[in-house]
């Protein structure tokens, strides 16, 4: 299995600009999760899915930020418009079991 | 709510020293502990976790973790490091009645002395 495959790997953009964020979860697995990692907050879970559906979307920091999953192999986590402060690495992330496993990450710097 | 705390940010050790990284969590249910390694650059990687029966679990790359539900921890050991395992090291725990959604510790990153 190729593992939860996230893109793209870095993107610099500058504040005011739509920044979309993709991932393609590992077949099977049923839960989808979006984390934001700083060096501030630490790791974040920012709103996460099963089957598809949003479960809790609490973290999500306010409202330009946006979460869609329309089917089982992709999710978008889309910032419109960006501002600096959102500068982090964003996390992807499935399971079926409890276990997460993870993507590689997307280094989002908004300047 | 539930909450992981990891005391240490920062541990150095030498090559072929012991290492032992703590964790504590709050949570009102029976946890589902895990420890996490991320490397520069990368995701996160699971090394070991904790849902049920041994208290001490074995994991990948010479890790294990002791579950002590009456201190609410759940440490990290191994017994020899290696200059590879200079990452930082996450917990988290979590529940299957909470929809697999786990909390992180902040991390303690670890450096290894040749």
């Amino acid at each position: 299995d190729a593992g939860v495959i996230q893109s793209p790997r870095h993107e610099v953009t500058e504040m005011g600009q739509e920044v979309t964020l993709r991932c393609k979860p590992i077949s099977g697995h049923d839960y989808l999760f979006w984390y934001r990692q700083t060096m501030m907050r630490g790791l974040e879970l920012l709103i996460y899915f099963n089957n598809n559906v949003p479960i809790d979307d609490s973290g999500m920091p306010e409202d330009r930020f946006s979460a869609k999953m329309p089917n089982a192999s992709f999710s978008t986590l889309k910032i419109q418009p960006s501002e600096p402060r959102d500068s982090a690495v964003y996390f992807c992330a499935s399971t079926r079991s409890g276990e997460l496993f993870f993507g590689e990450g997307s280094r989002l710097t908004v300047l | 709510a539930q909450s992981v705390t990891q005391p240490d940010i920062h541990i150095t050790v030498s090559e072929g020293a012991s290492l032992e990284l703590r964790c504590n969590y709050s949570y009102g249910a029976t946890p589902y502990l895990f420890w996490y390694v991320q490397s520069p650059g990368q995701g996160l990687q699971l090394l070991l976790k904790y849902f049920s029966g041994d208290t001490l679990v074995q994991g990948i790359k010479g890790f294990e973790a002791e579950f002590k539900r009456s201190q609410s921890s759940f440490n990290l050991r191994k017994p020899s490091v290696h200059w590879s395992d200079a990452a930082e090291y996450f917990c988290a725990v979590g529940a299957k009645a909470a929809g697999n959604k786990l909390t992180f510790g902040g991390g303690t990153r670890v450096l290894v002395k040749p």
